[in-house]
């Protein structure tokens, strides 16, 4: 079974500096998706960012990058120039390419950007 | 209204009595999903469906009953839940779900029960 693990249940950062979310990841398959999900105080969830394991190159949106190293199995997520609104919840989470659309998400990382 | 809505998003029920949260997408989608969060553990997928029929019912107990009469609408019956299941429950929807399509959540429906 997949298996997803964020190992920082809570960080916090100062604003305006750059903070990384580490995920680790296990699985036998070398099709798959890998996806950092934000959860702000109101909870409705949205995707901030989105890795193909197929693709060498990093995704990038913005602010928001991934360091994505296949062959150790991990995700981290770069977040530049936090902003106050960037305090949430992040997960991330998986998906086979086999799947369908089923999602495994890790235990999540609380951000807090202080002003 | 736009997105993926849910009522009620709060809930307080005793053990014995029956409620029904309800969901709403309005992206044309046809795959939902219900997921409950509990605090300190991952989101856990409960059920999947795509066009109106359920394709994963993730070893969900009884007392907790799915409906999803349309690729709009999905419910989730519940009756003599236990305290344990004081979560958030979440819905969320996909173009479809036999391949990867992005998941769009709505707020959840923070259920208590007494």
């Amino acid at each position: 079974a997949q298996t997803v693990t964020q190992s920082q249940p809570e960080m916090s950062v100062q604003e305006a500096e750059t903070v990384t979310l580490s995920c680790t990841y296990d699985t036998s398959e070398s099709n798959y998706y890998l996806f950092w999900y934000k959860q702000p105080p109101s909870r409705q969830m949205i995707l901030v960012i989105r890795q193909e394991a197929y693709k060498q190159q990093n995704a990038t949106e913005n602010r928001f990058s991934v360091n994505f190293q296949k062959a150790a199995k991990s995700f981290s997520l770069k977040i530049s120039d936090s902003q106050l609104g960037d305090t949430a919840m992040y997960f991330c989470a998986f998906m086979e390419e086999t799947s369908g659309s089923r999602l495994t998400f890790g235990e999540g990382t609380q951000l807090t950007v202080n002003p | 209204e736009t997105g993926v809505t849910q009522t009620p998003r709060h809930l307080v029920m005793g053990m014995t009595n029956k409620k029904s949260l309800k969901c709403e997408q309005h992206l044309g989608h046809n795959a939902m999903y219900w997921y409950k969060q509990s605090a300190k553990k991952p989101l856990e997928l409960m059920f999947v469906y795509n066009f109106k029929e359920q394709t994963e019912n993730n070893s969900v107990p009884s007392r907790f009953s799915p409906e999803c009469p349309n690729s709009s609408h999905l419910f989730l019956h519940l009756h003599t839940l236990q305290p344990e299941d004081s979560a958030l429950y979440l819905c969320a929807s996909s173009l479809q779900s036999s391949s990867y399509n992005e998941q769009f959540f709505g707020p959840g429906t923070r259920l208590t029960v007494l």
